[in-house]
Order: structure tokens, then sequence, then C-alpha cells
């Protein structure tokens, strides 16, 4: 059973960073890409970016080049995604997904509420 | 890349259908037949109904249904349930490793 759990829910002050973890089990960590997506209050899903677990090497929505970085460990199957200068509008849930063989996102985390408030 | 446009609120009765439409561009929806469709429950994960634009997944009734003409791409629910009352999201490839969602579609069990 392909599984995602991600980190808990976080509160963080306008400038500050956040981290949310997304640990992977019953597949090979390697094999798919780990996709990146946030929900806003109210809003719609919105696409981040990814990460190929193999090389590490990431990709990212313009409008958040320069302030998400995603990392992964491979030793424990987890990808790791940091986003920084946080602001009132970075309140959302940050949800991981896996991009399984067909360009689609077939399995997702439970999601992670991160609220910037001061 | 703008979001796909999707109607806001789709109504329908028990037992009826709903179709649900997502207009892109002919860089996305049009050039890719990499449309793929979530249902969204509040507070859950969502979930993959439809991939590369019709196909189902494992486990995904057959009263889901996905298609696409030109730019804009469908979802057509059949056979009502309380349980589809969910929030409707679609998406699509635009190409170098990009995707962007869609508005999204309340679907509403009167």
């Amino acid at each position: 059973q392909v599984l995602l759990l991600q980190s808990g829910a976080e509160v963080k002050k306008p400038g500050a960073s956040v981290r949310v973890s997304c640990k992977t089990s019953g597949y090979s960590f390697t094999t798919y890409y780990i996709q990146w997506v946030r929900q806003a209050p109210g809003q719609g899903l919105e696409w981040m970016g990814w990460i190929n677990p193999t090389s590490g090497g990431t990709k990212f929505a313009q409008k958040f080049q320069g302030r998400v970085t995603v990392t992964r460990d491979t030793s424990i199957n987890t990808a790791y995604m940091d986003l920084s200068g946080l602001k009132f509008d970075d309140t959302a849930i940050y949800y991981c997904a896996r991009r399984g063989a067909s360009y689609a996102f077939d399995s997702w985390g439970q999601g992670t509420l991160v609220t910037v408030s001061s | 890349q703008s979001a796909l446009t999707q109607p806001p609120s789709a109504p329908g009765s028990p037992g009826q259908s709903v179709t649900i439409s997502c207009a892109g561009t002919s860089s996305d929806i049009g050039f890719y037949n990499y449309v793929s469709w979530y249902q969204h429950h509040p507070g859950k994960a969502p979930k993959l109904l439809i991939y590369e634009v019709s196909q189902r997944p494992s486990g995904v009734p057959d009263r889901f249904s996905g298609s696409k003409s030109g730019n804009t791409a469908s979802l057509t629910v059949s056979g009502l349930q309380a349980d589809d009352e969910a929030d409707y999201y679609c998406s699509s490839y635009f190409g170098s490793n990009n995707w962007v969602f869609g508005t999204g579609t309340k679907l509403t069990v009167l």
C-alpha cells in the first residue's frame, strides 16, 4: 500500500521559514517524482513543483522560485519542502503527492497546515 | 501559466448525471493528452479519478468518465450519489515538467 505521511501543522511568523516532510512507504521511493501542491483557505489547488528522488533535481512554478527548496533523503524515503520568507498569504494546506507512471498524481499525503500569523 | 477555468458550482440530483468542464489553451489541454481529474473532500487528501483524459485508476467506479474536445476537458459523474458531493479539480501537463490545476468546482447533490 502506497502511503505518504506528512509532518504536523506549523505556525510561523512572517519572514520565517517552514519545513514540511513527506515520508513515503509501500513503493520504491526513487522510481517516482514527488510533487508539492498547496491550497490556501477558500482557494483551489496550486501546483508548486517537484523533486526527482533519484537525482535530487527540482523544478518549481515561477511564483515560488527563489523561496522554495525541496530535498530528499533516500535512506529514509522522505522528501522535504522548505519555504522561506513566509507571508500571510502562504497560509495554506501543503500536500505532497506521487507522480505515478502517467502524468498524474496518484497518491497524496494527508496535508500539512501551515499558518503564518504575527 | 494561468489556472484552468472550471465552473464554480455544479448541482445535480441523486441518480442524475453532471458534467464539469475545464477550459484551457492550445498550450496545455489542447496540446497534451495529460488531463487528470481529482476529487477532494474537505479535510481529506485529493483522490485521482481520471488520468490521461479518460483513463480510470483501478478502484474508481465507471460512473466517473472523462473526455476532451479541443482546449476543453470534461468530467461526467453519472448516477449521482450523496458521497459524490465534493470539490473537483482538473489538471493538465503543459510541457517541460510543468503542471497546472483548474479553479475547482463544487459538486452539490441536491
